[in-house]
Parts: C-alpha cells; sequence; structure tokens
C-alpha cells in the first residue's frame, strides 16, 4: 500500500522561528513535492525533489527551503516563520516518469502567531 | 502555461442525488495528463483517477464516473446517488508533459452531501 507520513498533523510556532516539516515515504519514489493549499487558491507548488540532495523551485518558494538527504526523507524548512506562512503543508511523492500519480500525506496545518 | 478552472466553489446536495464536478483545463502540450482528488475532512488527498490525452475513453467506477472530452477541454467527474461520506473537497489536477512533474490544481469545488 502508498504510505506518506508527515512529521505532525498540528504546529503552532511563534513568528521568527525556524521550523522544520518532515515527509516520508515508503515506495521508494525517486520524486518528492511540498505543497502548501489555502482556501481558493488550490495547491501550490512550493519545492520539489526529483533525487537525492537534488532539488528544483516550484511556484512560490520565497521564504522556504527544502532538504533531501535520504531517498525516502523530505524536508521543508522555514528558516523564520512569519504569519502569512499559516497553511496547510501537503507532501506527495512519485515515480520518476511523465504523468505518475503522485500520492499525498495526510497534511500538516501549520498555525504561525 | 497551463492551467486548471473548476467554476463551482460550492455544492450542496441531499443523499441520494447525483452530482457533476465541472473542470476545464488550459495547456499547449499534446501530450498531458487528468488527475482527480478527493480531500475527505480528514485532510489528506486521496488519488481517484489518471486520464492521459490519448484516452477519451469514459470511466466509470462504482458510483464515480468521468467525462474526458477534448474538443471542450474539460474532464468532468459525476458521483451518482450520492452518499454522506462523498462530502470533501475534490481537485481537478493537469500535467503537461513539458512541465516537468508539475501538477496544476484548479482551487477544489467543496461538496456537502445532506442526509
Amino acid at each position: 500500500d502508498v504510505k506518506v507520513t508527515q512529521s505532525s498533523r498540528y504546529l503552532v510556532k511563534r513568528t521568527g522561528e525556524k521550523v522544520f516539516l518532515e515527509c516520508v515515504q515508503d515506495m521508494d519514489h525517486e520524486n518528492m513535492f511540498w505543497y502548501r493549499q489555502d482556501p481558493g487558491l488550490g495547491l501550490r507548488l512550493i519545492y520539489f525533489s526529483y533525487d537525492v540532495k537534488m532539488k528544483e523551485k516550484g511556484d512560490i518558494p520565497e521564504g522556504y527551503s527544502v532538504s533531501r538527504e535520504k531517498k525516502e526523507r523530505f524536508s521543508l524548512i522555514l528558516e523564520s516563520a512569519s504569519t502569512n506562512q499559516t497553511s496547510m503543508y501537503l507532501c506527495a511523492s512519485s515515480f520518476y516518469s511523465g504523468g505518475e500519480t503522485q500520492y499525498f500525506g495526510p497534511g500538516t496545518r501549520l498555525l504561525v502567531l | 502555461a497551463q492551467k486548471v478552472t473548476q467554476a463551482q466553489t460550492e455544492i450542496s446536495v441531499v443523499e441520494k442525488e447525483d452530482v457533476t464536478l465541472d473542470c476545464v483545463y488550459e495547456t499547449r502540450d499534446t501530450t498531458y495528463y487528468l488527475f482527480w482528488y478527493k480531500q475527505p475532512p480528514s485532510g489528506e488527498l486521496v488519488f481517484l483517477i489518471r486520464r492521459n490525452s490519448f484516452d477519451e475513453q469514459n470511466e466509470i467506477s462504482g458510483r464515480y464516473s468521468w467525462n474526458f472530452q477534448k474538443s471542450t477541454s474539460s474532464f468532468n467527474f459525476t458521483i451518482t446517488a450520492s452518499q454522506v461520506v462523498d462530502s470533501a473537497v475534490y481537485f481537478c489536477a493537469l500535467r503537461g508533459f513539458s512541465n516537468d512533474y508539475k501538477l496544476s490544481f484548479g482551487a477544489g469545488t467543496t461538496v456537502t452531501v445532506r442526509a
């Protein structure tokens, strides 16, 4: 069975804190993705990675960084959290080829105060 | 550039009614893939279907059916005899062949099924 897990379902952080969101997949997928979801905007891609230590910017990378040291793990980092980063964050993974289905984790609801 | 439009923001129906969700897409690619995902209140996006641009056959899976029409750039989704468990946000998504893994999502349609 396809499985993508995220380290936290809910997080509350203060402005200026460094925040780590972790995602793990057990399907040996090459590609991993981080999205944020906001009402009325659908899902927007922050970063993706197609291999270990490789990363590409998505549509809204500003204020975020990522790390992929192992194939199964992809971390999203908010260097200095701000209130406009309050959102739902979704991780996904897929095999390395065109059109492959992305499978999603349960999401992390982040509140930045 | 690629874009997905889900014009319906919210739909409310009574149990056992049919509901159709519209999805209109734009892409310059001749090869592309279309997806539908369901997001129940728990938050996890659940994959429902993938369709490539060369396969215009409609598909039925239980109470779910999909109508893909390239001529109108639409990929609509129908839930027949809706149930309360169908209450969720439904997203349509598109990946063009030239777009390097990037899925473009519509804004989503919230479906509420009342008992």
